[in-house]
């Protein structure tokens, strides 16, 4: 069964610094990672997808790599803000859906993150 | 606006009432899930639809039933509620063949009393 873990499962940094987020998988049998986004009381916000055979994925001031074979993932994020205040979740699907077999990501459970302004 | 719409976003229930969660999305999506919330758990498959006339069983189905009305909805019942079912509950929506992933609606929150 896949297991998804992120660290730290809380950061609190102030603003301005440069930031990294981990998330690490059991299986590398993955068709892709997906970050995401939520704040409170809110859904889920997809930020960066990254395909099984990418190395990375950019946009904006957010950076997300993937080893697959070593089942980890980082998201980097760059001069942090206050508006970046949120929990962020990473997830992977399944290889097995792409040959139309289980679907469905399996979850990490975040990492609550605070910008001090 | 494009997305995935779900209602209602909050209920109370009383252990063994019924109800049904809508969801539905306008992007021409083929696959629909549903998943729930819970602290300390994150979050949890309870079904999947890869298509319109298939459901398939996720992590956490029991006590739910789904159902694909058409390709754009995806509604998921709880037959007789139960205080272990006090959650928030997220509905999705994917399609397969591009690079896009997962879109995830607002939420409902329920809670069974």
């Amino acid at each position: 069964k896949q297991e998804v873990t992120q660290i730290p499962a809380a950061l609190s940094v102030p603003e301005g610094e440069n930031l990294v987020l981990n998330c690490s998988f059991t299986d590398s049998a993955i068709y892709n990672l997906q970050w995401f986004r939520q704040d409170p009381g809110k859904g889920l916000t997809s930020l960066l997808l990254i395909q099984s055979s990418q190395r990375e994925q950019t946009s904006g001031r957010l950076n997300a790599s993937l080893d697959k074979s070593s089942g980890r993932s980082t998201l980097y994020i760059a001069a942090s803000q206050p508006g970046d205040s949120a929990t962020y979740l990473c997830a992977v699907r399944p290889l097995t859906y792409s040959g139309g077999g289980a679907d469905g990501l399996t979850f990490g459970k975040g990492t609550h993150l605070i910008i001090q302004p | 606006n494009a997305g995935v719409t779900q209602t209602p976003k909050f209920q109370v229930l009383k252990t063994g009432q019924s109800m049904t969660l809508q969801c539905a999305q306008d992007m021409n999506h083929n696959s629909m899930y549903w998943y729930r919330q819970d602290p300390g758990m994150g979050l949890r498959l309870i079904y999947y639809s890869a298509s319109e006339g298939t459901t398939d069983k996720g992590e956490v189905p029991n006590g739910y039933n789904v159902s694909r009305l058409n390709k754009r909805e995806f509604s998921l019942r709880l037959e007789s509620a139960a205080p272990s079912q006090t959650s928030v509950y997220f509905c999705a929506s994917s399609q397969e063949g591009t690079s896009y992933g997962y879109t995830f609606g607002s939420g409902t929150r329920l809670t069974v009393v």
